[in-house]
């Protein structure tokens, strides 16, 4: 059981717009710095999101990154087909000494 | 170009030790915390392990408190995770990753996870 909660799956057509939510708690999103990891199948995550919604250089800006309170939203848009990974949210969780905490992580599919 | 290479994985007993090795380049090994984490077959992300720049601080989770140890050479540009009583549950990928920390007037405190390794693979199995 993940401290950051996301849904299992998200689907969208190609060109389309998705949304990946994950919610936490005041201890982890609602008083840190969210940040949003893309890992395409078979390899290593790759940083998309970071500070809520800043993007390495390199990010296109068809991904964005929001937070409202306890919860943290991750925007795609004109949906490719070479989205399709595993996207996971990351904060830092004050309350526990380990700290740092994942979501169990959103398979996205562009159908 | 930031590049961090893992190796060190393999096939090892229950209750059997294993090295974890990261080589990295492409930018000041000396000033970013460094961590592991690691990704059990088919499920999720873990952190698992961290070290501060000059090796002073080091942080693990509760699961891993007493059995693995991470380390640090800025000389060599290298981290290193030396895992013992290896059990099942430690059957994952490793990564490793460069970690950025957040500094104010209070203190510092984590922040994330700039760029990760390929990840080496570690079986614990009979």
């Amino acid at each position: 059981q993940s401290v950051l909660t996301q849904p299992p799956s998200v689907s969208a057509a190609p060109g389309q717009k998705v949304t990946i939510s994950c919610s936490g708690s005041s201890s982890n999103i609602g008083n840190n710095y969210v940040s949003w990891y893309q890992q395409l199948p078979g390899t290593a995550p790759k940083l998309l999101i970071y500070d809520n919604n800043k993007r390495p250089s390199g990010i296109p800006d068809r991904f964005s990154g929001s937070k409202s309170g306890t919860s943290a939203t991750l925007g795609i848009t004109g949906l490719q087909t070479g989205d399709e990974a595993d996207y996971y949210c990351g904060a830092w969780d004050s309350s526990l000494s380990v700290g740092r905490v994942f979501g169990g992580g959103t398979k996205l599919t562009v159908l | 170009e930031v590049q961090l290479v893992e190796s060190g994985g393999g096939l090892v007993q229950p209750g059997g030790s294993l090295r974890l090795s990261c080589a990295a380049s492409g930018f000041t090994f000396s000033s970013y915390w460094m961590s592991w984490v690691r990704q059990a077959p088919g499920k999720g992300l873990e952190w698992v392990a961290n070290i501060k720049q000059d090796g002073s601080e080091k942080y693990y989770v509760d699961s891993v408190k007493g059995r693995f140890t991470i380390s640090r050479d800025n000389a060599k540009n290298s981290l290193y995770l030396q895992m013992n009583s290896l059990r099942a549950e430690d059957t994952a990928v490793y990564y490793c990753a460069r970690e950025w920390y957040y500094y104010d007037s209070s203190g510092y405190y984590p922040g994330y996870f700039q760029h990760w390794g390929q990840g080496t693979l570690v079986t614990v199995s009979s």
